[in-house]
C-alpha cells in the first residue's frame, strides 16, 4: 500500500525558534496533502489543504504566517512552525491523496515539543 | 462536507464483534463513508470505505443504509489490539474533517 512518511518523528526546541516538519508520499505522487493538528485527547484539526505548484489553502483560524507550507513536488510537503511557543506543542500530521483514488494516506505523526 | 456523530466511547470483551454506528445526516451524493483506526501517537489508518449498502475486507465490514444516512463500522472478533479510536468520515473531493472519533475500549 501507499506509504507516507513524515521527518522527523519527534522535535524538541526553544520557544522562539522555528521548526520544519517534511512529509513525503514515498511511493506514489500526490498532488493534494493536507497537515492536521491533534492535541492530546482530542480529534485531528485540519489545517491546511496543499496543492503542488500552488499556495496553501488554510483553515479558518490557522495563520497562514505561523505555519509555512510548501509543496514543490509531488513526494513532499513542508510545514514549518515559525516563531513556535509552548501553544504550539502537538502531534502534527500530514496526509497525502493519490489522485487516482478517494483515499487519505497519513503519515505517522510529529511530536512538537515546544518548551 | 456533512458532521459525522459517533458514540463518544464502547466497551467490549475479546471476541466479541463489534458495531460502531455513525450518523451523517448530510451527507452529499458525491461524499463515500471511510473508517479510520488510531492509536495513540500514531496517524490514522484505513480501515474502509464504501458509498452504499455493504462493503466487506479482511479486517471489517461496513454497512451503509440505502439513505446513507448513516453507516456501521463491524468488527469481527475483536481482541485487544483493536482498543483505539475509530473515526467515521464523510470524503468528498479529499478534503476530510474529522469528527471526534469513538473510543473503543477492549477487555480480557
Amino acid at each position: 500500500g501507499a506509504v507516507v512518511s513524515q521527518h522527523p518523528s519527534r522535535v524538541i526546541c526553544k520557544s522562539g525558534t522555528s521548526v520544519k516538519i517534511e512529509c513525503r508520499s514515498l511511493d506514489f505522487q500526490a498532488t493534494t496533502m493536507f497537515w492536521y493538528r491533534q492535541f492530546p485527547k482530542q480529534s485531528l484539526m485540519l489545517m491546511a489543504t496543499s496543492n503542488e505548484g500552488s499556495k496553501a489553502t488554510y483553515e479558518q483560524g490557522v495563520e497562514k504566517d505561523k505555519f509555512l507550507i510548501n509543496h514543490a513536488s509531488l513526494t513532499l510537503s513542508t510545514l514549518t512552525v515559525t516563531s513556535a511557543h509552548p501553544e504550539d506543542s502537538s502531534f502534527y500530521i500530514c496526509s497525502a491523496v493519490q489522485s487516482s483514488y478517494n483515499e487519505q494516506f497519513f503519515g505517522p505523526g510529529t511530536r512538537l515539543t515546544v518548551l | 462536507l456533512a458532521k459525522t456523530t459517533q458514540p463518544i466511547s464502547m466497551d467490549s470483551y475479546e471476541g466479541q464483534e463489534v458495531n460502531i454506528t455513525c450518523s451523517h445526516n448530510n451527507i452529499a451524493t458525491n461524499d463515500y463513508i471511510t473508517w479510520y483506526q488510531q492509536f495513540p501517537s500514531q496517524g490514522p489508518r484505513f480501515i474502509i470505505q464504501g458509498y452504499k449498502t455493504k462493503v466487506t475486507n479482511e479486517v471489517a465490514s461496513l454497512f451503509i443504509p440505502a439513505d446513507r444516512k448513516s453507516s456501521t463500522l463491524s468488527l469481527p472478533r475483536v481482541s485487544l489490539s483493536d482498543t483505539a479510536v475509530y473515526y467515521c468520515l464523510t470524503t468528498g473531493g479529499f478534503k476530510t474533517i474529522f469528527g471526534a472519533g469513538t473510543r473503543l475500549f477492549v477487555k480480557a
